[in-house]
């Protein structure tokens, strides 16, 4: 069964923190993705970045960067010098080889506070 | 750049009422989907719609819940006989394909439906 697992609820942290959201997934699929929402206070989703099982390479984007590791299941987010901006909602998610990749299953979202 | 549009961005509705939710997806993207969020909770998986035809749906989707592309250009989601509980905001989202770099999909900025 898949399923993700975000278990920070909320975190707040003053601006120019560095912050990182845990994401924790299961899957029996060996083939799947692994993606990054985020959703600000306006409600829309905006797709932060997509990864596939076979590439546990950590990706770095600005002050964004990723950390993938297969032996724990987790895909970690970690924002650095958070910014005002930056508070939102994030969502982790995963779709399935078995599903054609055809759904994407989400954690329950971290919400992220940052004060100035 | 492309994106999905969704209209009406909200919709009050009374129970019993049917509504039709619609959406736009990206031009030249083959894969589209309805998702919810009830409101403070995750992400839900509803549906998946290929070649003309739902390719997954969750047990969410139920009778009451129907998907149409009636044209080259619109994605609808009715909902024949509305409850409170169906209350959400609904996204939809289109992929490009099963390509190495389309498994990403793109959300609209979701309809807030308000059953009373």
């Amino acid at each position: 069964a898949q399923k993700v697992t975000q278990a920070q609820t909320e975190i707040s942290v003053v601006e120019k923190e560095d912050v990182t959201l845990d994401c924790v997934y299961e899957t029996r699929d060996t083939t799947y993705y692994l993606f990054w929402y985020k959703q600000p206070p306006s409600g829309e989703l905006v797709f932060l970045i997509r990864r596939n099982s076979f590439d546990e390479q950590n990706e770095i984007s600005g002050r964004y960067s990723w950390n993938f590791q297969k032996s724990t299941s987790s895909f970690n987010f970690t924002i650095t010098a958070s910014q005002v901006v930056d508070s939102a909602v994030y969502f982790c998610a995963l779709s399935e080889w078995a599903t054609g990749f055809q759904k994407l299953v989400f954690g329950t979202g971290t919400r992220l506070l940052v004060s100035p | 750049e492309p994106e999905v549009t969704q209209t009406p961005s909200h919709q009050v509705t009374q129970m019993g009422q049917e509504v039709i939710l619609r959406c736009v997806p990206i031009s030249n993207h083959l894969y589209f989907y309805w998702y919810r969020q009830i409101l403070g909770q995750k992400v839900e998986f509803l549906v998946s719609f290929y070649n003309n035809e739902i390719s997954e749906k969750s047990e969410i989707f139920d009778d009451q819940f129907s998907v149409e592309r009636p044209d080259g250009s619109n994605f609808t989601l009715k909902i024949r006989s509305t409850k409170l509980e169906d209350s959400a905001m609904y996204f939809c989202a289109s992929k490009k394909g099963t390509g190495v770099s389309s498994y990403e999909q793109y959300f609209g900025p979701g309809t807030r439906l308000t059953v009373t």
